[in-house]
This record gives structure tokens, sequence and C-alpha cells, in this order.
């Protein structure tokens, strides 16, 4: 079958980096994606790995190694609003989203 | 604005009672999806559309259809509906080409079946 498994919940401090791990087994590879989710909200895209290695937006990084399975999200300087939750998704041979159940992100001061 | 409108925001129904989630988009989107959201569960799709006038199966199809009868509308339709419905349904789209796994989602649409 197919998986996505990423932490349930992380804990991190204003100002600091953390790092948000997924790992996939899927049938087949067609991108990663990571989406961030505040709650009540509606899921907004981030960041697209097709090819191994780091992308950088600004403060936000996705990291990936496709031999590995295996991606990051790197957050740094965190502000209190990237108290979120951040979901993982890969794109498979179907060219369907299967998606992680998502990190809860929070953020202390 | 551009985007994509999802109509009703909550409705709470009772079961065996029929309902329509709405959702409109106006970015010319080929593609639209319908996701729901459970606590614990990664989003799990329902159905979807590659564009009008076709429509697909997703991971959790049974007790829910759609149509697609033009680029814009997707509405997502429990016959009957139970229980085990409730959840908060996502209505999505995305364009062509290379990211299409860039997915745009209405602001949802959360259901209470009593």
């Amino acid at each position: 079958g197919q998986n996505i498994d990423q932490p349930t919940e992380m804990t991190a401090t204003e100002g600091a980096i953390v790092q948000i791990n997924c790992t996939y087994q899927t049938s087949g590879f067609n991108g990663l994606f990571w989406y961030q989710q505040h709650a009540g909200e509606a899921p907004t895209f981030l960041s697209y790995n097709v090819l191994d290695g780091l992308e950088e937006k600004g403060r936000f990084s996705s990291f990936l190694s496709r031999s590995k399975g295996y991606s990051y999200l790197l957050l740094k300087e965190l502000q209190m609003k990237d108290s979120a939750s951040y979901l993982c998704a890969v794109m498979d041979s179907n060219y369907q989203l299967i998606w992680g159940a998502g990190t809860k992100l929070i953020i202390k001061p | 604005i551009a985007g994509i409108t999802q109509a009703p925001t909550s409705q709470i129904l009772a079961a065996g009672r029929r309902m329509t989630l709405r959702c409109t988009q106006d970015m010319r989107h080929n593609a639209m999806y319908w996701y729901r959201q459970d606590l614990g569960l990664g989003l799990r799709l329902i159905h979807y559309s590659n564009t009008a006038g076709t429509t697909g199966k997703g991971e959790v199809p049974d007790g829910y259809s759609v149509s697609r009868a033009n680029t814009d509308d997707f509405p997502l339709t429990l016959a009957s509906a139970v229980p085990s419905q409730t959840s908060v349904y996502f209505c999505a789209s995305s364009g062509t080409g290379e990211n299409t796994g860039e997915l745009f989602f209405g602001e949802g649409s959360r259901l209470t079946v009593l």
C-alpha cells in the first residue's frame, strides 16, 4: 500500500529552526509537495520537489531524497504565525496526490 | 478575487437527507477535486475531474456523487447522508503543466450528520 509518515506534533521556540520530516512509500513518484494549513482554514501550497536536493524559498526550505523516500521541510526564524499543520503529499504514478496526516507545529514564545 | 468558492461553509444535516455541496472556481483550471479531512487522517480524495464532462472515483467515493457539466462548477452530492460522513469537505482545483500538484483549495464546508 501507499504510505506517508510524518510526526503528529512538534513544538519549537519563536526565532528558532525546526525540521519536519516526511517519509513515503508510494507506487511511483512524480513529485513531493508541502502545504501549510492554519487551524480552521484551507491548506495552502508551500513547496514542490521533484529532483533530489534542497529548494529554498525565503524562510522555508524543502529537501528531497528519492532514493531514501525522504523529505523534510525546514523553517527558519520561526514566527508565531508559523503555528499551523504542515502536510506532506506525494504524487504517485497515476498523478494522484497521496497525503500524510500532517504535523501540527506549535510555536512557543 | 480569483479562487474557489464553496457553499455552504457549515451545515447540520439529519441522517438520510440529501445534501449538495457547491464548488465554483474562476481560474479556468481543468482539474477539480473533492477531499474530506478527518482528525488524525490525511486528506482523502472522494472524487475528481480532470476536465469538464469527465469524473473519476478517488479513495473514498462510496455514498458520494459528482458532476462536471462545465469548467467552473463541481458539486458534490450525498444522496442519503450518514453520520460517518461528518467531516470537513474541501474542494480544490489545479492547472495543467509540470506542477499539477499545486492545488488551490476552497475554504471548506463543515458538515455534521446527526
